[in-house]
């Protein structure tokens, strides 16, 4: 059971602001992803990061960036939040060279932008 | 490019009963992961149970086993004796294969119900 932390669970905000949701894990882990994902729908990676000061961009294009300054924290920013930014946000981990290199999630952060 | 297909959007069981949640998978890498995992209403994403590719024997994690077909690119979850608690978004995802970022492809998910 990996422990993996994300706040704020939900979140709402005006256009234009700028938002940082938080992911930590415990695990020590090396790997650590962001998905984004819409209501019912499937998740869709958007960042991810091989260890401190990697990080890569997924498959689906984000306006958000992220920063991984330490091995435990990797969060996630929007400079300026607009209305096509609703969604849910789940972040995940996983230790490298393990066999399944199961990827454990943190509960999401559920970001509406009137 | 890895493709996971759910075909059933919606699904009712009766409480007690055993159901079968369908998964298929499409790669040209020999080896692979196939995951299975929860989601509840609250949103978070509970992971179930794990097969790999070479794996001999079909994974079981108490009540949840995985029927896996290789030849048919199948890898369906079965619940058994199910509970009002498994009422749930269920997906299937697919490991990237290699060393690289080994990033996780979903399904569509399907939604289950236990009826009492």
């Amino acid at each position: 059971e990996a422990d993996i932390y994300q706040t704020p669970r939900y979140l709402v905000i005006g256009t234009g602001k700028k938002i940082t949701l938080e992911c930590s894990q415990t695990m020590g882990h090396d790997k650590m992803y962001w998905y984004q994902q819409d209501p019912g729908m499937e998740l869709h990676l958007i960042h991810y990061s091989y260890g401190v000061n990697s990080t890569e961009k997924g498959d689906l294009s984000s306006e958000s960036t992220v920063s991984r300054i330490r091995t435990e924290h990797f969060p996630l920013t929007l400079e300026s939040a607009r209305p096509s930014h609703t969604s849910q946000y789940l972040c995940a981990s996983s230790e490298t060279g393990g066999y399944t290199d199961t990827q454990y999630f943190g509960p999401g952060t559920r970001l509406t932008v009137l | 490019a890895q493709k996971i297909t759910q075909t059933q959007p919606g699904m009712f069981v009766q409480e007690k009963e055993a159901v079968t949640l369908d998964c298929t998978y499409d790669t040209s890498d020999p080896s692979y992961g196939l995951f299975w995992y929860k989601q509840p209403s609250s949103g978070e994403m509970i992971f179930l149970i794990y097969q790999g590719s070479y794996d001999q024997q079909n994974a079981t994690e108490g009540r949840y086993s995985l029927n896996f077909q290789k030849a048919r690119k199948s890898a369906n979850l079965v619940i058994s004796a199910s509970q009002l608690g498994d009422s749930a978004m269920y997906f299937c995802a697919m490991r990237e294969p290699g060393t690289g970022r080994r990033a996780l492809t979903f399904g569509s998910g399907t939604r289950l119900q236990v009826q009492p």
